[in-house]
């Protein structure tokens, strides 16, 4: 079985200000890794994936997050984040089984 | 729009009514996924299908609720003499099965309140 904990429920930064959404998790089998982030009243959508390979995945919008096996960790970061990042951050595994297991989230208010 | 829908997006109900709703997915996927959201918990999963076959469930999933594919497209969700504690919104996810990773898609919900 698979878990996940997200340390930080709620996480207020300043515009241009970096940020980390922390993520742990805890799995006997091998994983792959996402972050997905519903925006208020919309649906999750998947920000960026560990599968395999290179343990930097970065996304399309600034985001990036870094596999560490020994620490079974997959953190989020983002070196300056704007008004339009507020949201909610989901980690997520997958692993032996074709469920997402999904920790409580993390929401990022980002303020002017 | 392509992606997954559900309907209706907002049910009320009061106390031992039975509800229904509906997932249509992105066309062609033949995974289709049930996960459940409570307020302040991520995702958790339900049940998922492949085509037509119900292939897991989780047990969260109590006999009063049952989902259904019936033609391997959409899927329904049916909770009966509901409770206050179904209050959720219920999440459907879609993929395409197939290689070493499927990407779910996820439709926007349907907010469940149960008086």
């Amino acid at each position: 079985a698979q878990s996940v904990t997200q340390l930080d429920s709620q996480v207020p930064v300043f515009e241009e200000a970096p940020v980390e959404l922390r993520c742990n998790y805890s799995s006997s089998v091998s994983v792959y890794l996402f972050w997905y982030v519903q925006y208020p009243n919309q649906g999750l959508q998947l920000l960026l994936k560990y599968l395999s390979g290179s343990t930097l995945v970065e996304s399309i919008n600034g985001f990036e997050a870094e596999f560490n096996k020994s620490q079974t960790s997959f953190h989020l970061r983002k070196p300056s984040v704007h008004i339009s990042d507020t949201a909610e951050y989901f980690c997520a595994v997958k692993g032996g089984s074709e469920k997402l297991v999904f920790g409580k989230g993390t929401k990022l208010t980002v303020n002017p | 729009d392509t992606g997954v829908s559900q309907d209706p997006r907002h049910k009320i109900t009061k106390r031992g009514q039975n509800v229904t709703f509906r997932c249509d997915p992105i066309s062609e996927h033949n995974r289709l996924y049930w996960y459940r959201q409570t307020l302040g918990q991520g995702p958790e999963f339900l049940t998922y299908f492949q085509n037509e076959a119900q292939l897991e469930k989780s047990r969260l999933l109590s006999d009063r609720f049952s989902a259904e594919r019936p033609k391997g497209s959409f899927s329904t969700l049916e909770i009966q003499r509901t409770e206050q504690g179904d209050s959720a919104m219920y999440l459907c996810a879609s993929t395409l099965a197939g290689g070493s990773y499927n990407e779910q898609f996820f439709g926007p919900g349907t907010r469940l309140t149960v008086l």
